[in-house]
């Protein structure tokens, strides 16, 4: 089944640490995003990719940091300058730039805590 | 800017409707409507583009008013599996307008 993987499903990083989250997907997606998640705040766009070897900053990017090398993986890594990443983090792709054909798919996220 | 939803929260009994509202300050090419359950990821409902269109989905349809800047989700004889937080989300006309989400609307529905 064709999907996204998002691991770990949990993560706990002590202060200073920085953490790489999963993406994963098999859809042949050109597009893939990061965003986090807080209560009450919706979805707010860390980074995106529309095709490989290229991403762009979205609305929160300072503190994070993201490479494109292949189609299917779109990692996010959260660094020590990231003051407050304790979220739940979702990653998303969509067949085109804008998801005007089927929308996005989402993984089933990653919730980090910082200890 | 981020699009208003409205209402925050609505608690439903089965059987009952009710409607969600998305508006946006900026003009509107495309809006997305997602339901995610706690925990989970958030699933693709709809998109509408501008033109007025409306949208069924089983009982679950939408409505989009580009000259309001604004859509409508309409549940009807809502069931316990609609529970759960609507968002929409708003897209501009070019491939660098992002979409951009909506802070959700939490809809319980009990027996």
């Amino acid at each position: 089944d064709g999907g996204i993987t998002q691991s770990p499903k949990y993560l706990f990083r002590k202060e200073g640490q920085n953490v790489t989250l999963s993406c994963e997907q098999n859809l042949n997606h050109d597009a893939m995003y990061w965003y986090r998640q807080d209560p009450g705040q919706g979805l707010r766009l860390i980074y995106y990719s529309q095709i490989v070897n290229d991403f762009q900053k979205g609305d929160i990017a300072e503190g994070y940091s993201v490479s494109r090398e292949k189609k299917e993986s779109f990692p996010l890594t959260v660094t020590s300058a990231q003051k407050n990443p304790t979220a739940f983090y979702l990653c998303a792709s969509s067949i085109d730039a804008r998801g005007l054909r089927y929308g996005y798919t989402f993984g089933s996220g990653t919730r980090l805590t910082v200890v | 800017q981020q699009p208003v939803q409205s209402p925050q929260a609505v608690i439903l009994r089965e059987g009952e409707d009710a409607v969600i509202n998305c508006s946006s300050s900026k003009a509107l090419y495309s809006v997305h409507w997602y339901r995610q359950k706690h925990g989970e990821a958030p699933v693709f409902l709809m998109i509408l583009l501008k033109g007025g269109e409306q949208k069924g989905h089983d009982k679950i349809s939408a409505s989009f008013n580009e000259k309001k800047q604004q859509s409508s989700l309409y549940l009807t004889a809502s069931q316990l599996s609609y529970s759960g937080t609507y968002f929409c989300g708003t897209g501009g006309k070019t491939s660098y307008d992002k979409v951009i989400f909506g802070p959700g609307t939490s809809l319980s529905v009990i027996p």
